[in-house]
């Protein structure tokens, strides 16, 4: 089954710079790589997501970039802030299909 | 996009004893699944919910532990069976409505066993 492997586990960063956060996965038919971020107490939402035609896709100050020939895929978040500050969980899946979750990564954004 | 509600939203029981979450969503959705989440740690997925069928678990996770119904579209159930104090965590109900993928997820169930 798929596996999803989430780095690093904890990442500080100061407001203004930029954040990265990247994750290999082993199912070479996952065609669908959603980010979620999950503040203290709530639920994960969804933040931005790639299919696997395509090898960038930009939000605003998020980015996703993907690498389906390394099976790789990494979250960007440019200009930090302090409400940027939560876990973030990377996920992979084949679509119409389970979705497997990376173990997380502990964003700080130091004033 | 779905609106998921759970509940209990959380719980205090004592080992041995069974708990049920129930989980419904505010529109028709394809994909239904429960997740586990301790701690300070990711989510783990318990089983795919499947309609008027048996559920399917994932590795670690077994039908007498944790019987899954979800008799229509919209609704599910997860029952946590002879509950130790392992079993403390957030339960997750999540749902996919097929066409985007998106996983909306519920607002979960803290359940701690004593």
């Amino acid at each position: 089954g798929e596996n999803v492997e989430q780095h690093p586990s904890t990442l500080s960063v100061q407001e203004g710079d930029s954040a990265v956060i990247k994750c290999t996965y082993s199912d070479s038919a996952s065609n669908y790589f959603p980010w979620y971020k999950q503040e203290l107490g709530k639920r994960p939402q969804l933040i931005i997501d790639i299919r696997s035609n395509v090898g960038e896709k930009k939000d605003q100050r998020i980015a996703v970039t993907l690498n389906k020939t390394a099976k790789h895929f990494s979250l960007h978040i440019t200009e930090t802030q302090p409400e940027d500050s939560a876990v973030y969980f990377c996920a992979a899946s084949r679509g119409d299909d389970k979705i497997i979750f990376g173990k997380g990564t502990r964003l700080h954004i130091l004033p | 996009s779905a609106v998921i509600s759970q509940k209990p939203s959380r719980d205090i029981c004592q080992r041995g004893t069974s708990l049920t979450i129930q989980c419904q969503v505010d529109s028709q959705v394809t994909m239904m699944f429960w997740y586990r989440q301790q701690p300070g740690q990711s989510l783990t997925l318990i089983a795919t919910a499947n309609q008027g069928s048996e559920a399917t678990y994932e590795s670690g996770f077994v039908i007498d532990k944790f019987p899954i119904s979800r008799p229509n579209l919209t609704f599910s159930t997860l029952t946590v069976s002879n509950m130790s104090p392992e079993d403390s965590s957030i339960y997750l109900c999540s749902a996919s409505a097929g066409d985007t993928g998106e996983l909306f997820f519920g607002e979960g169930s803290r359940l701690t066993v004593l």
